[in-house]
């Protein structure tokens, strides 16, 4: 069965440096897409980077990239230059087809950010 | 244009109750899915409906159905309410499924007393 595993709970990082979340997946489906969201406290998720299973090369949306290692099944985001407007939760979600909108989520990483 | 419109926005319900909870997806957005968020569960998947259609559904009981009408707009009901449906529902919505995006709304959160 598909799975997404994001092993830390928390992350702190000092404004302006880089931080890694780290997610890691589980699927015997070749087509999958991979998928990195924000949620504030105001509840709602907002979009950040998608990595196709085929894709050659890494996802990078402005201060945004996905590290994406296929052969260890992990999709790590990365970004860069944090803000304090960056403190929120992340999740990574995978979708098990290229037809359907259902993801599947991992149980999240909130990162707070320091002055 | 307007994104994701969930309403309302909380609602607090009594055990035994039913709720409808509706979502009004981007204009021109056809598919919608419905997620379920609790601090025990994370995460997880209701339903997906796409031209009126469901097209998937996640392990929840009969409790839990919903619907799609022409205007793509949404609806999830509730049936006979326990203190555990109490969560933070969202709806998301795309242009077709399987879009490399798709946009959330606020939520709807329900609490059961």
């Amino acid at each position: 069965a598909q799975k997404i595993t994001q092993t830390q709970p928390g992350m702190f990082v000092q404004e302006k440096e880089a931080v890694t979340l780290d997610c890691t997946y589980d699927t015997s489906d070749p087509s999958y897409g991979l998928f990195w969201y924000k949620q504030p406290s105001s509840g709602e998720m907002i979009f950040l980077i998608y990595q196709g299973s085929y894709d050659q090369q890494n996802a990078t949306e402005g201060r945004y990239s996905l590290n994406f290692q296929k052969a260890r099944k992990s999709a790590n985001l990365v970004i860069s230059a944090s803000q304090l407007g960056d403190s929120a939760m992340y999740f990574c979600a995978m979708r098990e087809a290229y037809n359907t909108d259902k993801l599947i989520f991992g149980t999240g990483t909130r990162l707070q950010v320091f002055p | 244009k307007a994104g994701v419109t969930q309403t309302p926005r909380y609602l607090i319900k009594t055990r035994g109750q039913q709720v409808t909870l509706s979502c009004s997806p981007i204009s021109g957005h056809r598919s919608v899915s419905w997620y379920q968020q609790t601090p025990g569960q994370g995460l997880q998947f209701l339903f997906e409906y796409f031209s009126e259609t469901q097209r998937n559904k996640g392990n929840f009981p009969g409790r839990f159905s919903g619907r799609q009408f022409s205007n793509s707009r949404s609806e999830m009901n509730v049936s006979t309410l326990e203190l555990g449906d109490s969560a933070l529902y969202l709806c998301a919505s795309s242009l077709e499924p399987g879009e490399t995006e798709a946009f959330f709304g606020q939520g709807t959160r329900l609490t059961v007393v």
